[in-house]
């Protein structure tokens, strides 16, 4: 068991450009999840696929957002038209289904500066 | 909206000392999580509680899960500095939602 995993760890890019972040969930796991987590604040939820189904997503994801879990293994968050407050650490995480979900595993995180 | 608030913000020890930290809320939650997240990292899972006024034991922490299943609290005996870290209390979402949702945190250092 290697853990949840995210690519890039850090990425500094300019307002206005692109972004993609890569999460590699615990291989059985068939939940994926992606939260923010902003300086002095706790991980706020963004949105959750049961394997490749995306089932739910928070109003913080704007449509500048978008996930895809394409064959129900690995995870990609894109965010278009980067601005300065979508700085932040963006986390994944992973669970199985029978823990009701609620025993979540997390990544180590992207960190996302927008100059 | 639910919120879980937690407290103290902030705590500063030295090694060898006991301390509680809480985590509140006015809604029930199925189950209640503890995490504990070091700078630049994720948060590692700690512990989950499930039934109310369940004690669950992690060496020298033990979490508690209030009889109600609105509040948790975390106590730590004779700290170390390997203790020092952000603790994160985390409650199901509500209503068919998978989502977890996250106290603030208490920002604790243990000093040698």
């Amino acid at each position: 068991d290697t853990g949840v995993s995210q690519n890039p760890r850090h990425k500094i890019t300019k307002r206005g450009q692109n972004v993609t972040f890569r999460c590699d969930p615990i291989s059985e796991h068939n939940r994926l999840y992606w939260y923010r987590q902003t300086l002095g604040q706790g991980p706020e939820f963004l949105t959750y696929f049961q394997n490749e189904a995306q089932l739910e997503k928070s109003r913080l994801l704007s449509d500048r957002f978008s996930a895809e879990r394409p064959k129900g293994s690995f995870s990609t968050l894109e965010i278009q038209r980067t601005e300065q407050g979508d700085s932040a650490m963006y986390l994944c995480a992973s669970s199985e289904t029978g823990t009701g979900g609620y025993e979540q595993y997390f990544g180590p995180g992207t960190r996302l500066t927008v100059t | 909206t639910q919120l879980l608030e937690q407290s103290p913000q902030f705590l500063s020890i030295q090694e060898g000392e006991n301390l509680t930290v809480y985590c509140n809320s006015s809604s029930v939650f199925s189950s209640l999580q503890w995490y504990r997240q070091e700078p630049g990292e994720g948060p590692v899972l700690l512990v989950t509680v499930v039934t109310g006024g369940e004690v669950k034991k992690l060496k020298r922490l033990t979490f508690q899960f209030g009889d109600a299943r609105k509040d948790s609290s975390l106590h730590i005996t004779a700290a170390q500095p390997g203790d020092t870290g952000l603790y994160l209390c985390a409650g199901d979402g509500r209503g068919g939602s998978e989502k977890l949702v996250f106290g603030k945190g208490t920002k604790l250092t243990v000093n040698p």
